[in-house]
């Protein structure tokens, strides 16, 4: 299953609400994930199953979508969150993910 | 506080082969499948392996079948990864994972590179 992420990049100013998408080659229903990479660190995980938040997020990160269509939603960007995001169906094998986005400041 | 700490990257020749180590501390290493994920310099991540809680089960993308074989010991909370027949392409830092149908927890990962 092929994840599609756009935009590649997105450049933003801090305190400006955006959504980011992940389009899935065939139906995973919402077995989709969503991680944060920030440089020179390890993933970690924002959402899981499309839209079930994780303990510790910050509550500005949400997800939506099932099917073929996801959002992640950050409500007013902070500095921190300048980073890239990939999401990640867990539907299938192989486990894929899609090729992220990278959010910039503006 | 879950841990996971990755050892035995390095440099390799092509064709030759290396084996990882992954220490698992803070969780009850056998209740959870485990696996290892990759990210090529400057790239995206890619899953690599996994394999289920008794080993029992293990699973691999195609480019590495035949060549990568994970395994996991439970009684020293340990997961491995043996890379044979190593090709440039497998130049990577490699994460080591717990799989709760999403990869919950990360590894600081290890450099692997392929060159000669």
């Amino acid at each position: 299953i092929m994840l599609t992420q756009s935009p590649a990049t997105l450049s933003v100013t801090p305190g400006e609400s955006i959504s980011l998408s992940c389009r899935a080659s065939q139906s995973i229903s919402t077995n989709l994930h969503w991680y944060q990479q920030k440089p020179n660190e390890s993933p970690r995980v924002l959402i899981k199953y499309a839209s079930q938040s994780i303990s510790g997020i910050p509550s500005r990160f949400s997800g939506s979508g099932s099917g073929t269509d996801f959002t992640l939603n950050i409500n007013r960007v902070e500095p921190e969150d300048f980073s890239v995001y990939y999401c990640q169906q867990s539907n299938s094998w192989p486990l894929t993910f899609g090729s992220g986005t990278k959010l910039e400041i503006k | 506080e879950v841990q996971l700490v990755e050892s035995g990257g390095g440099l390799v020749q092509p064709g030759r082969s290396m084996k990882l180590s992954c220490a698992a501390s803070g969780f009850t290493f056998s209740s959870f499948p485990m696996a290892w994920v990759r990210q090529a310099p400057t790239k995206g991540l890619e899953w690599v392996a996994t394999i289920s809680t008794s080993g029992g089960s293990t699973y691999y993308r195609d480019s590495v079948k035949g060549r990568f074989t994970i395994s996991r010991d439970n009684a020293k909370s340990t997961l491995y990864l043996q890379m044979n027949s190593l090709r440039s392409e497998d130049t990577a830092t490699y994460y080591c994972t717990r799989l709760n149908y999403h990869f919950d927890y990360w590894g600081q990962g290890v450099m692997v590179t392929v060159s000669s």
